[in-house]
């Protein structure tokens, strides 16, 4: 298994610009959300999804779009990239259960000027 | 709300010093309470959990007690060593899916 995977690995846009960040894992779990970690505040939840067509809202979800066409994708959309949104963004995914452990993908690095 | 308060760091140890690192909670209900672990580049790997009061979580020599009454979940190590220099980060899930993380705890340990 390759467990949650995450492209790209950095990523450099300029304010206004649009991107995808994708995140994919292979474990067939139900839950994925995507998080954002800024120094000294942690991880911050943006979105979540508990399946297939169903999509939340966490902490932080303005400026974020989120889609679950399918158990494995969970593609992370900046509509129009701001300076505040430069940041270290994981993909993470679990199955149902609140006890069960939540798998990380290795980070995207955002940068934007 | 749900929330957690973790020990600021930097924290610097020489090897084989005990630590402890703090971490309280706010929560509704009855929460499961989890460390992490971040190592330099990499993504955040669970260190060990607890899913009620007085369980107990431990791994590679870490442990963590779930204490209801005090609301905390402090992780401790008797010994540590070069290796287990990361950024440590105390998270909390209720009863629905919204995981909330404490801010991390950045560790070094000098031989």
């Amino acid at each position: 298994n390759a467990g949650v995977t995450q492209t790209p690995k950095f990523q450099v846009l300029k304010t206004g610009q649009s991107m995808t960040l994708q995140c994919a894992q292979d474990m067939n779990h139900e839950y994925m959300s995507w998080y954002r970690q800024d120094p000294g505040m942690g991880l911050r939840l943006i979105h979540y999804s508990v399946g297939a067509g169903i999509t939340d809202q966490g902490e932080v979800p303005n400026g974020y779009n989120v889609s679950r066409s399918t158990t494995e994708d969970f593609p992370l959309r900046l509509l129009s990239a701001a300076p505040s949104q430069t940041s270290v963004y994981f993909c993470a995914s679990r199955s149902a259960g609140s006890y069960n452990e939540q798998f990380f993908g290795p980070g995207t690095r955002l940068t934007v000027l | 709300g749900n929330s957690v308060t973790q020990m600021e760091g930097p924290v610097t140890l020489s090897e084989e010093a005990f630590l402890t690192i703090n971490c309280t909670y706010t929560a509704t209900g009855y929460p499961s309470l989890f460390w992490y672990v971040q190592y330099p580049g990499e993504g955040l790997q669970l260190l060990l959990k607890a899913t009620k009061a007085d369980d107990k979580g431990s791994n590679k020599g870490f442990e963590a007690t779930y204490r209801k009454e005090t609301t905390s979940f402090h992780l401790e190590k008797g010994s540590v060593q070069v290796s287990d220099s990361a950024v440590y980060f105390c998270a909390l899930r209720p009863s629905n899916n919204d995981m909330r993380f404490g801010a991390g705890t950045r560790l070094t340990v000098k031989p």
